[in-house]
């Protein structure tokens, strides 16, 4: 049982590169999110997926795509990266309708230059 | 503007001692609260958790308190212990959306042997 997984860990972009962070969970769990962790800014919601086939944005949405492949897994996309996207990046998942713990993987740091 | 703020970036305690981590909120509309607990290059792990029925939850060695109308809450673990140390996120949501939380930017606790 992995729980949370990401992929890759590190990842260093060029500005304008693409890129694609992946999650999976094998929790069976309904809900997805991504947030991104900034110094002194604490973790804030990109996007989520509250069930399969649905995804909404979060806080900080801007410069983001996501795609919910399905049950497992969901995916972050940059289509063109900027400085300002430099942070590290968090998957989770929850179980859904009233349990509110969410399970974290382990992140993605990434560096945009 | 963040509706949830942790005013302490970090704090010291001596093993066996009591820690006090403190989180306030703006939103008076939030009434489900979490803290999660994270170790350097892993996810959030969750902790504990209160309603705003409540005043007071206890688990174990953690006790989160509520104070509705100071809009502040607070995470007391008794006794500290070096495995403690960690960055401690409150996190906050209105109740009818679990699938957003709001942060802290996170405590940073140090248990000294």
């Amino acid at each position: 049982n992995a729980g949370v997984t990401q992929t890759p860990k590190f990842q260093v972009l060029k500005t304008g590169q693409s890129m694609t962070l992946q999650c999976a969970q094998d929790m069976n769990h309904n809900s997805m999110y991504w947030y991104r962790q900034d110094p002194g800014m604490g973790l804030r919601l990109i996007y989520y997926s509250a069930s399969e086939g649905t995804t909404d944005k979060g806080e900080v949405p801007n410069g983001y795509n996501v795609s919910r492949l399905n049950k497992r897994e969901f995916s972050l996309r940059l289509e063109s990266a900027a400085p300002s996207q430099t942070s590290v990046y968090f998957c989770a998942s929850r179980e859904g309708s009233l349990l509110v713990e969410q399970f974290f993987g382990p992140g993605t740091r990434l560096t945009v230059l | 503007d963040q509706q949830v703020k942790q005013n302490s970036p970090s704090l010291s305690v001596q093993e066996g001692r009591i820690s006090i981590l403190n989180c306030d909120y703006t939103n008076s509309m939030f009434d489900y609260f979490l803290w999660y607990k994270k170790y350097p290059a892993e996810g959030p792990t969750f902790l504990i958790s209160i309603s705003s029925i409540k005043d007071k939850n206890e688990d174990g060695r953690f006790t989160v308190f509520l104070n509705k109308s100071a809009k502040h809450l607070s995470l007391h673990i008794v006794p500290s212990q070096p495995g403690d140390s960690a960055v401690y996120f409150c996190a906050a949501s209105d109740g009818n959306n679990f699938n957003k939380f709001y942060f802290g930017s996170g405590t940073k606790l140090n248990v000294k042997p």
